[in-house]
């Protein structure tokens, strides 16, 4: 069972668009969606993360929308740049848990066309 | 801040050898420790959770007497792979939560590359 699901799988979106991935879940236990990015080769990096109680974050160009009662919630990319070409990752922390284990969506493979 | 650091980078073994990979968190201390394990084009499957001074939890389906654990400090865990075959050639990360003051964050590692021939 897919605790959280992630869509798109891939999206390409010109320079200076705007890039929207989206992330929904079940369980109304998480407590914590953080989004992470990954390169090729590389670990995946903390990017931007929110809890239920605001309904939004924004960071620089990052932007994460939370819809508690939807459960949903979802990144965007403002003026997206080549450099933000990566995989993203949303993710759920279950507050219900001791060891704060994280659940991962399947991941978005971002291409920001030149 | 928060950086995690992994050793080696990458690696190539033989078939029924063993390997080890360390985690370590470089500029602070955690009393958690993540290990995941990532195909190509995946996502990252949790392997087990690692808490310094007491035996990892693994996950369903992950065989603890092949992937050891041991989290010995707040700055260090270790995964072995032992007696590695072709099927656990795969990309491994680690990562570290920060403790002591409720942070949830998680910083991973840069990954080991493990390649069984």
């Amino acid at each position: 069972q897919q605790q959280v699901k992630q869509s798109p799988q891939s999206l390409i979106v010109q320079k200076g668009g705007i890039s929207i991935i989206n992330c929904a879940y079940e369980n109304t236990a998480f407590d914590y969606f953080p989004w992470y990015q990954q390169f090729p080769g590389k670990g995946p990096a903390l990017l931007i993360a929110i809890r239920p109680d605001v309904s939004e974050k924004k960071e620089g160009r990052f932007t994460i929308s939370f819809n508690k009662s939807a459960k949903q919630f979802s990144l965007h990319i403002m003026d997206s740049q080549p450099g933000d070409s990566a995989t993203y990752f949303c993710a759920a922390r279950d507050s219900g848990g001791s060891n704060y284990k994280l659940t991962f969506g399947k991941g978005t493979l971002l291409t920001v066309n030149p | 801040g928060a950086v995690v650091s992994q050793h080696p980078s990458w690696v190539i073994c033989k078939s029924g050898t063993s390997v080890k990979i360390e985690c370590r968190s470089l500029d602070f201390q955690a009393t958690t420790m993540f290990w995941y394990r990532q195909f190509p084009k995946q996502s990252l499957m949790l392997m087990a959770t690692s808490n310094e001074g007491s035996k990892a939890t693994y996950e369903q389906g992950v065989e603890k007497d092949k992937f050891l654990i041991n989290h010995a400090s707040l700055t260090l865990s270790t995964l072995t792979v032992t007696s590695a075959h072709p099927e656990d050639s795969s990309f491994y990360i680690c990562s570290a939560r920060v403790s002591g003051d409720g942070a949830d964050t998680q910083y991973f590692g840069p990954g080991t590359r493990l390649t069984v021939l």
